[in-house]
């Protein structure tokens, strides 16, 4: 079993729409759970991160972890052509375990 | 700020030769750490630098890979002798000095072993 899973798509939505990326993972213990966003041919880029359970926002972007459920989400609002990305979930473990990354496309 | 670099961005070269990747993290920044992805999977870390001392290499395949971080700057990914399996982007990210929370990744080398 995977540390971490996540559906790797794609998903296509319309502009304007509410976007929902979701990961699970196995190791109760972790504390970091980051969102990544990472353009073709580039680097991930760190988008946020929570520490233990809860929400974290900023701006159209919307961080949640379930530790009863072992479940991190990304909400993406009113999402733009500029949001299309691969996005990885990757918690730490004294090290960065990914997720396998969802492509997400965002049609105007 | 400049952030991580990686040299060269794409490499090509036959099974059984010798490649050397190199990174320079954000100046400052202690950890510095090797990730790879190959095709179809997802991004795996390979080993982590504190300065010029290997902290954790656990996640190097096997002995043809070499790593190194000479005077705690730039790291040096030397792999020797290259096999097929070994093709995918190598990613390079470095931290500050703590937990390793906020790493910034390099754009990649994207390695074909032919």
């Amino acid at each position: 079993q995977k540390e971490v899973e996540q559906d790797p798509g794609p998903l296509s939505v319309p502009e304007g729409a509410i976007v929902s990326l979701n990961c699970t993972y196995s190791n109760s213990a972790f504390q970091y759970f980051m969102w990544y966003r990472q353009y073709s041919r580039k680097g991930p880029e760190l988008l946020m991160y929570t520490y233990s359970s809860g929400n974290k926002e900023d701006g159209r972007f919307t961080a949640q972890v379930d530790k009863s459920s072992k479940y991190i989400s990304l909400f993406i609002r009113d999402s733009q052509p500029s949001d299309s990305a691969t996005y990885l979930c990757a918690i730490l473990g004294g090290k960065l375990i990914f997720g396998q990354g969802t492509e997400l496309s965002v049609k105007p | 700020e400049a952030g991580v670099t990686q040299f060269p961005s794409h490499s090509v070269i036959e099974k059984g030769q010798t490649v050397t990747l190199r990174c320079d993290p954000i100046s400052g920044h202690d950890n510095l750490y090797w990730y790879r992805r190959v095709m179809g999977k997802e991004i795996k870390f390979l080993l982590h630098f504190v300065k010029e001392s290997k902290q954790d290499e656990s996640g190097m395949p096997n002995n043809r890979f070499l790593a190194e971080r000479t005077g705690g700057t730039y790291s040096t990914l030397k792999v020797q002798p290259a096999e097929l399996e070994d093709s995918g982007v190598y990613f390079c990210a470095s931290s500050q000095v703590g937990e390793g929370v906020e790493q910034y990744f390099g754009p990649g080398t994207r390695l074909t072993v032919t």
